[in-house]
């Protein structure tokens, strides 16, 4: 089936400690995203890439960084820089043009 | 900056009834909308979209409706069932990205 896959599906971080999370998609969209979800809250945009090799800061990039080096991969670092981490990760595709964007089911980053 | 906003943070319906959630968005150069579905510890799942040279669009048991004059949008759902409990985002086209509201949590009691 095409889709998208977040990996793990909780993930737990030390003190100090980077973490990344997966993000693979086949559908062969050129657009990837990353958001970050709070309990009772809408989605807040990381950071996104519309090509690959090639991404941008949106709205919450502060103490996260991306790499985009295949068409279908997009993880997510979460670095210690990052002081609240914890919440709803999730990760989104799509194709060109005014077409919806396609949600993983996301990864729930807690600290230890 | 751009925003997007609901009405309501909970919406309570008994199951058979109409629902009709209401979403607010501030720009108007936003030419493309879209309503998602979110069930708990799942990501948003489209459910319809609607492009500004629209008012109305219809899928199965849902309909969308866009009224740029007052820059609103609502989703309807005909026939609420159970399995429609859960969060409603409304997202607009922004620059390169989706502006996402806040959600609304529809509740249906049978």
């Amino acid at each position: 089936d095409g889709g998208i896959t977040q990996s793990p599906k909780y993930l737990f971080r030390k003190e100090g400690q980077n973490v990344t999370l997966s993000c693979e998609q086949n559908l062969n969209h050129d657009a990837m995203y990353w958001y970050r979800q709070d309990p009772g809250q809408g989605l807040r945009l990381i950071y996104y890439s519309q090509i690959v090799n090639d991404f941008q800061k949106g709205d919450i990039a502060e103490g996260y960084s991306v790499s985009r080096e295949k068409k279908e991969s997009f993880p997510l670092t979460v670095t210690s820089a990052q002081k609240n981490p914890t919440a709803f990760y999730l990760c989104a595709s799509k194709g060109q043009g005014n077409q919806p964007q396609h949600f993983g089911d996301g990864t729930r980053l807690s600290i230890l | 900056g751009e925003s997007v906003g609901l009405h309501l943070p909970t919406l309570s319906v008994q199951e058979g009834d109409n629902s009709i959630i209401n979403c607010a968005y501030s720009n108007s150069a936003s030419d493309y909308f879209i309503w998602y579905k979110q069930e708990s510890g799942k990501g948003p799942q489209f459910i319809i979209d609607i492009r500004s040279n629209m008012d109305k669009r219809q899928g199965q048991r849902v309909t969308v409706l866009l009224n740029k004059t007052v820059k609103h949008l609502s989703l309807q759902i005909a026939a609420t069932q159970p399995g429609d409990s859960a969060v409603y985002f409304c997202a607009s086209q922004g620059f390169q990205k989706l502006v996402f509201g806040t959600g609304t949590r529809l509740l249906v009691s049978p």
